[in-house]
């Protein structure tokens, strides 16, 4: 059971750049979200999604971009890289309602330079 | 704005003690607390969920409690393993909404356990 499955795990990029971080799953999970880890400041939210077609934003979600086309996929856009993205990211899925056991991917770690 | 504080951000015990880990939110109207434990360069896997109506949880040598009252939420480990070396995170939903697992997360407790 692959579970939630994200690629690259590292990355450099040059600032100005632009990058997808791919994030699948395959529990059949409606809700799936990109979450960002820096240090001493835990995970924010930068989008999430509730089912196929239907995006939101978080608490972070200027420089990035999200689109759910099927209910595996969940990919992350960064626009135009900036060292401010420099962080690592997860993507999380779970069953739609809260109180379901949310699954984290490994994570993939960014540098903007 | 929910806000979630976890005291101490670090801790180191000898193998063997019995320890508590705490965490504190500022809106108590929540549906559920969750922890979850992330080792270093990976991912975050669920420990223990406890829904608004429960007062703790438990999971082997793990046990979770909750005050919504009061804000705050304790995780107790008996027992302390070189294996339970890890950061342990809580989180709760991040609005007053039942129908998305958005949440908002703590900073974590570094926990390192010496042999």
């Amino acid at each position: 059971n692959a579970g939630v499955t994200q690629t690259p795990k590292f990355q450099v990029l040059k600032t100005g750049q632009s990058m997808t971080l791919q994030c699948a799953q395959d529990m059949n999970h409606e809700y799936m979200s990109w979450y960002r880890q820096d240090p001493g400041m835990g995970l924010r939210l930068i989008h999430y999604s509730v089912g196929a077609g239907i995006t939101d934003q978080g608490e972070v979600p200027n420089g990035y971009n999200v689109s759910r086309s099927t209910t595996e996929d969940f990919p992350l856009r960064l626009l135009s890289a900036a060292p401010s993205q420099t962080s690592v990211y997860f993507c999380a899925s779970s069953y739609r309602e809260t109180g379901n056991t949310i699954y984290f991917g490994e994570g993939s770690w960014l540098t903007v330079v | 704005k929910q806000e979630v504080t976890q005291i101490p951000a670090a801790l180191s015990v000898p193998e063997g003690e019995n320890l508590v880990l705490n965490c504190s939110f500022t809106d108590s109207a929540i549906y559920n607390l969750q922890w979850f434990r992330q080792d270093p360069g990976k991912g975050l896997t669920s420990l223990l969920l406890i829904q608004s109506s429960q007062r703790e949880q438990t999971s082997g040598r793990l046990n979770a409690s909750l005050d919504k009252s009061s804000g705050r939420s304790t995780l107790y480990i008996a027992a302390s393993q070189p294996g339970d070396s890890a950061t342990y995170l809580c989180a709760v939903p991040r609005r007053r909404t039942d129908n998305n697992n958005d949440m908002r997360f703590g900073a974590g407790t570094r926990l390192t356990v010496k042999p």
